[in-house]
Parts: C-alpha cells; structure tokens; sequence
C-alpha cells in the first residue's frame, strides 16, 4: 500500500482561526513532508521530518507549527493565517531521509485545499 | 542553487501519439531524479525515479532517461491516451537536501 492520506480535503477559515492539517502513513517511512503549492506552481518544500525530529525548516513563517506526534502521523497546526495563505497544502513521504539525502522516491497525498478568508 | 526547466510548457497531442517532455537541471550533482503527473487540484503521483547511477526507468508506456553530465532528462509516453491528460513534473534531488521541482509541462490528449 502506497498511500498517503490527509485530512480533511477542503478547509475555509477565517484569519483568526486555529485549525489542524493531518496526514498519515503506514508504509513504514522514517521522513514525512509538508509542502505549499499555488495555483500553476510547482510544490515548495517547508518542513522535513526525518525519524520525528524536524530536520528542516524552510524559514516558513510562525504561524505554521509542525508535529510529528509518531512515526506514522504528521500534523500542521494554523494560527492567524493570512489570505495569501490560501493553496494546496501536500503531505509526502520516503523510506528515509538520512543525512539530508534523498535518495527514495517521495510518495504525496492528496492534499488539503486551504482556504483563508 | 539548483535550477530545474521543463518544455515545453504546454503540450496538445492527438490520442496515439508517441511524445517527448524535457526537463533541465544546472547542477548535475543529484542524488536522483523522479517524474510526477498532477492532475488538476490533486497531489502527485510518482511515476518513475532514476538514480544518478542509471540511464533509464520503464514502466509501462512510460520511458524516462538521464543524462546526468549534460543535466537533462526526458520522459517519453508511447500510445498518449486522454487519460495521459495532466501536469507532469520533474525534480530532482541533490545536496540542497530537498526535491527541487521544475515548472511543469502540462499535457492535454485529444480524441
């Protein structure tokens, strides 16, 4: 089984709002992903979590807060999001991510359409 | 920093055609490179990873090769059915320790 869920689909909220994104695996991969793609755009990478410790941040602004609670579960948490927010927000993941090469392939889930009013 | 370039942009094919994407990298130093299609408002799907060691990867009516020297890559799709329809997308992996996606080649198979 090669998938990589994520929860919910579609998500509108206001700019005050605290909200979660969930992901999930059970593929047995040790790295989980967090990426942000505009319309037209390719993905850009903004959290890395290898055997559950952040291992890259890619000087995403505060107001995302990754977790990674176990080795099968990637949360990101929202807080005062801003309307330029709003994109598709990927989930993916590997065998491994050790140190800092990528050598396996990357699976993605569907995504979460985020909305912010 | 790596750059990654795909053409073209935007491709319209009739249903059977044989066709051809390209993909360019500036820094030939990559660990592996890996083909995704993205149909519209969905996640990628992978479709084939070539490491720096190898030439090619087949699966299917998918074809992709590697030159790693000259940093290029192309993704050949024999028979193109509708169903090839989608944004296919290039990255590649190397010392910046992350993918680096090019901009797309969006394909569009007509009946």
């Amino acid at each position: 089984d090669t998938e990589v869920t994520q929860t919910p689909k579609h998500l509108v909220m206001g700019m005050t709002n605290k909200k979660s994104l969930k992901c999930e695996q059970h593929m047995g991969h040790r790295a989980m992903y967090w990426y942000k793609q505009k319309a037209k755009k390719p993905p850009e990478l903004m959290f890395v979590y290898s055997y559950e410790k952040l291992s890259i941040n890619e000087s995403v602004p505060s107001r995302f807060s990754p977790e990674c609670p176990n080795s099968s579960l990637l949360n990101l948490h929202l807080h005062a999001l801003q309307p330029e927010d709003s994109a598709l927000y990927l989930c993916a993941s590997s065998q491994g991510w050790t140190s800092g090469k990528l050598t396996d392939t990357q699976y993605f889930g569907p995504g979460t359409r985020l909305t912010v009013l | 920093k790596q750059e990654v370039t795909q053409i073209p942009a935007a491709l319209s094919v009739p249903e059977g055609e044989n066709l051809v994407l390209n993909c360019s990298f500036t820094d030939s130093a990559i660990y592996n490179l890996q083909w995704f299609r993205q149909d519209p408002g969905k996640g990628l799907t992978s479709l084939l990873l070539i490491q720096s060691s190898q030439r090619e990867q087949t699966s299917g009516r998918l074809n992709a090769s590697l030159d790693k020297s000259s940093g290029r890559s192309t993704l050949y799709i024999a028979a193109s059915q509708p169903g090839d329809s989608a944004t296919y997308l290039c990255a590649v992996s190397g010392t910046a320790s992350k993918l680096t996606f090019g901009t797309g080649t969006r394909l569009q198979v007509t009946l």
